[in-house]
């Protein structure tokens, strides 16, 4: 298996600018997250799927951010509009009971 | 919902020393607690990881100590390499495939 896929690997975008990240997860895992790194804050949850179902969406910090997962392969979170403060790394994973696997990150600068 | 407390946020040893991390948590629910190490530009790796009903687990050189009465838990590093400078995570969940609650980080540094 590849692993957690994350596309793409870097992004730049001007502030205003709608950004798309994917995921694509390790077949047979059945729980999918969004986390985002940054200095001041760390490593957090923005969001958690089961089954393709959301479960938890209380990290995301605004409606500007939503996330969807159409089938048990693909995921994205989307920005609209960005803004600088949303510069970061942000990290798909995914599990079963047998693994937990990140995937290598997208780095987002909103400038 | 969850808080988990890391100290040190950095931490600078020779060679050889030994190294400790602490972790305190908040939730009496939560029973996993996973270590990562992550290096520069990378993603989080797992190093080792423990579930409530075990006290200790030892991997090599790693090992890491849970309280759940005191509610917290300790990453010890023996023999310290330079290869160990990462940042460290601890984290808390309430099953091995949940959602992940960490600490704020910790950044070792090995001297040669």
């Amino acid at each position: 298996d590849a692993g957690v896929i994350q596309s793409p690997r870097h992004e730049v975008t001007e502030m205003g600018q709608e950004v798309t990240l994917r995921c694509k997860p390790i077949s047979g895992h059945d729980y999918l997250f969004w986390y985002r790194q940054t200095m001041m804050r760390g490593l957090e949850l923005l969001i958690y799927f089961n089954n393709n179902v959301p479960i938890d969406d209380s990290g995301m910090p605004e409606d500007r951010f939503s996330a969807k997962m159409p089938n048990a392969s693909f995921s994205t979170l989307k920005i609209q509009p960005s803004e600088p403060r949303d510069s970061a790394v942000y990290f798909c994973a995914s599990s079963s009971r047998y693994g937990y696997t990140f995937g290598s990150g997208t780095r987002l600068t909103v400038v | 919902g969850e808080n988990v407390e890391q100290h040190p946020s950095t931490l600078s040893v020779q060679e050889g020393d030994s190294a400790v991390i602490k972790c305190t948590y908040s939730d009496s629910a939560s029973n996993y607690f996973p270590w990562y190490k992550q290096e520069l530009g990378k993603r989080p790796q797992l190093i080792i990881d423990i579930r409530s009903n075990v006290g200790e687990k030892k991997d090599q050189r790693i090992a890491v100590t849970l309280n759940k009465t005191a509610k917290h838990f300790s990453l010890h590093i023996t023999e310290t390499q330079p290869e160990d400078s990462a940042v460290y995570f601890c984290a808390a969940s309430k099953a091995s495939y949940g959602k992940l609650t960490f600490g704020q980080g910790t950044i070792l540094t090995v001297h040669p």
